[in-house]
């Protein structure tokens, strides 16, 4: 059983970027949610999809977007980069809408804007 | 924001136990009681949950208050690789997508010494 891999772990962009980071899903899961973590911080929520669809999004702005494939893997994409987006970006692999009982983690994507 | 509180810290001794605490006043009849830990550069990983009763599993055991208010997440013997933010997360299963997400706090940062 693979968990969840994300790709690229790190990555440098400049302000006015866009960033596209990817993330596949543990084997057998069919919902994928997306974290920004700020460094010192706990992980804060940024939108969930779930057989395709995005079915639920936290407090942040329409220039983050996703997408999800009919193989579960997802995107996240962020335009118009700003500094205050450097952080890293978990993504996060679970069976069913609800999450069942428990996320599967990647090691997430460590994004600098400068 | 998060509903829980938790110390910012806390330090333990190789091979004692260690007793990680939480304050879930708010709590809901239907939400679970979830912990999860991040070991350094790495993604949040899933420890444990319940909702009413203790549970134990091979990584801790969960002791949950009479009045859920509260309740203490157990490592039997700390190792050097349980250094990490422990958090303690309410969630409501039956809630999918934005509802259904995990809303972390600052958590517990666990160091332990040889």
């Amino acid at each position: 059983e693979t968990g969840v891999t994300q790709s690229p772990t790190h990555l440098i962009k400049t302000r006015g970027q866009q960033v596209t980071l990817r993330c596949s899903s543990q084997s057998g899961h069919n919902t994928v949610s997306w974290y920004q973590q700020a460094l010192g911080q706990g992980p804060q929520f940024i939108f969930q999809y779930y057989r395709e669809e995005e079915n639920g999004r936290g407090n942040f702005p329409p220039r983050f977007s996703g997408l999800q494939f009919p193989n579960y893997s997802s995107e996240l994409n962020v335009n118009a980069l700003e500094l205050d987006d450097s952080a890293l970006y978990l993504c996060a692999s679970s069976w069913g809408q609800g999450g069942g009982y428990g996320y599967t983690f990647g090691s997430g994507t460590r994004l600098t804007v400068v | 924001d998060a509903k829980t509180t938790q110390p910012n810290s806390m330090e333990s001794n190789e091979e004692e136990p260690v007793h990680l605490p939480c304050n879930h006043s708010t709590i809901s009849g239907t939400d679970y009681i979830h912990w999860y830990r991040q070991l350094p550069s790495q993604g949040p990983e899933y420890v444990i949950h319940g909702l009413t009763s203790n549970v134990n599993n091979r990584m801790a055991s969960l002791a949950i208050a009479e009045d859920r208010k509260s309740s203490t997440l157990i490592l039997h013997r700390a190792t050097l690789r349980d250094a990490a933010v422990y958090y303690c997360i309410l969630r409501d299963l039956n809630y999918g997508g934005s509802q259904g997400n995990l809303i972390f706090g600052k958590g517990t940062k666990l160091s332990v010494k040889p």
